[in-house]
């Protein structure tokens, strides 16, 4: 049974639109993340979270809010989408520095 | 701040070749290195750890090892098969805030 799930799969709004992407794991991990995968610019680290309430910022923060309301669930926030903004965003969860597991991934396009 | 560089975008193989995928790290601490694969339509899953330069980690016929006197590492694996196609990462970890510096990727293409 998958650890990390993801919702929408995929997801197509308009420049200006809001999106929420959400995330939910079952592993008991503390540590929560939020990435975006771009060809030629591989899996960069958006915001992550050690816990509920904890928000850390990630090397690519911009545009992004992100919220972490229980310890299994993780949100990503699109307020005005761009269309900079159509990716392919993993969440990911993990307990260990490293190891870390991820879910299936969204695809988002932004018209 | 950490950084990791992966040159080779893509490499093409057929069954049985040797594969070799290399990546340069750079960080003030001590480096613990990771090896991620993403098959078609998945998520990225880690594949290899290796801790200890001059130790080598080991996973389904892949081996990772890390040189700190070139700060590089290296996956490689005997002979690959067809089911081998997928993107590999390397990843540095940084042990203060339990986060990943991931390479950009190489894309494997093994033909039967």
């Amino acid at each position: 049974e998958a650890a990390v799930t993801q919702s929408p799969r995929n997801k197509v709004t308009v420049t200006g639109g809001n999106v929420t992407l959400s995330c939910r794991q079952t592993n008991s991990h503390n540590y929560m993340y939020w990435y975006r995968q771009d060809t030629g610019h591989g899996l960069r680290l958006i915001h992550y979270s050690y816990g509920a309430g904890n928000l850390q910022i990630g090397d690519v923060p911009d545009g992004y809010k992100a919220t972490r309301t229980t310890q299994e669930d993780f949100f990503l926030l699109l307020e005005l989408a761009s269309p900079s903004q159509t990716s392919l965003y993993f969440c990911a969860s993990s307990a260990r520095v490293g190891e870390q597991y991820f879910g299936p991934g969204t695809r988002l396009t932004v018209l | 701040g950490d950084s990791v560089t992966q040159k080779q975008g893509q490499v093409t193989l057929s069954e049985d070749d040797f594969l070799f995928i290399n990546c340069t790290y750079s960080t003030t601490t001590y480096p613990t290195l990771f090896w991620y694969v993403q098959y078609p339509g998945q998520g990225p899953q880690l594949l290899l750890k290796v801790t200890t330069a001059n130790n080598k980690g080991i996973s389904r016929g892949f081996e990772a090892t890390y040189d700190k006197g070139t700060t590089s590492f290296h996956l490689q694996k005997a002979s690959v098969q067809e089911s081998d196609s997928a993107v590999y990462f390397c990843a540095l970890g940084d042990s203060g805030y339990n986060k990943l510096t991931f390479g950009k990727g190489t894309v494997l293409l093994v033909s039967p």
